[in-house]
């Protein structure tokens, strides 16, 4: 595709319940991260995929978080038992390698209520 | 002490104006810097790239590393209202798996026609 597309752009979702958001990166883009933003608090890099080495997870805030990626394409980063401070834009972004930059997708405004 | 340290600002300018915006750093390993600009609901966009300390051109953009002061700075020339948005400085390490990126919190800026 033409850009980094992220799915939904926005969800509400009760606290407890569980969410997935959905990344499709830039086709041959090998590189994938998620990274979430908070009002005030800047990006925050939470998982990193390159190919199909195994993914840098240091970032994840606790073990209600996970993502996978598909056959080295599309990610889904998913929310267990969300709770209110999860609320955030959670943005994609994918490159070729560093030199390049990353291009970000317009992100999933996730709100719990 | 925050990895890195930017003032969010706001900040507003006249049309015509040239921005100076900033970014100090603590992280002496970092080598790669750049500057993103985001729009309201809209991803990071890459707006800037620098390896290492000096300066780097593009249009009305020019970007400066000062690694000896641990400091970054885009200036914005002839500043145009399409310039208004929130500015990311961010930085990351080099050697093998040093990709994540830190950012700052973001300089929002308004230029008034």
């Amino acid at each position: 595709g033409a850009g980094v597309s992220q799915s939904p752009s926005n969800k509400v979702t009760e606290k407890g319940k569980d969410v997935e958001l959905r990344c499709d990166p830039i086709s041959g883009h090998t590189a994938l991260y998620w990274y979430r933003q908070s009002l005030g608090q800047g990006l925050e890099f939470l998982i990193y995929f390159q190919g199909n080495s195994a993914p840098d997870k240091s970032g994840l805030p606790s073990d209600r978080f996970s993502a996978e990626r598909t056959g080295g394409s599309v990610s889904t980063l998913t929310i267990q038992r969300t709770q209110q401070e999860d609320s955030a834009v959670y943005l994609c972004a994918s490159g070729l390698n560093r030199d390049n930059g990353y291009t970000f997708g317009s992100g999933t405004r996730l709100t719990v209520v | 002490q925050k990895e890195v340290e930017q003032d969010p600002g706001p900040l507003s300018v006249p049309e015509g104006a040239i921005v100076s915006l900033n970014c100090t750093y603590s992280n002496s390993a970092f080598q790669y810097f750049m500057w993103y600009r985001q729009y309201s609901r809209k991803g990071p966009e890459l707006l800037m790239y620098t390896y290492s300390s000096g300066n780097k051109e593009d249009g009305r953009f020019t970007a400066q590393v000062d690694k000896s002061s641990k400091y970054i700075s885009l200036f914005i020339r002839d500043s145009q209202p399409s310039d208004s948005a929130t500015y990311l400085c961010a930085m990351s390490a080099s050697g093998a798996g040093s990709y994540q990126l830190t950012f700052g919190k973001g300089t929002k800026l308004s230029v008034i026609p």
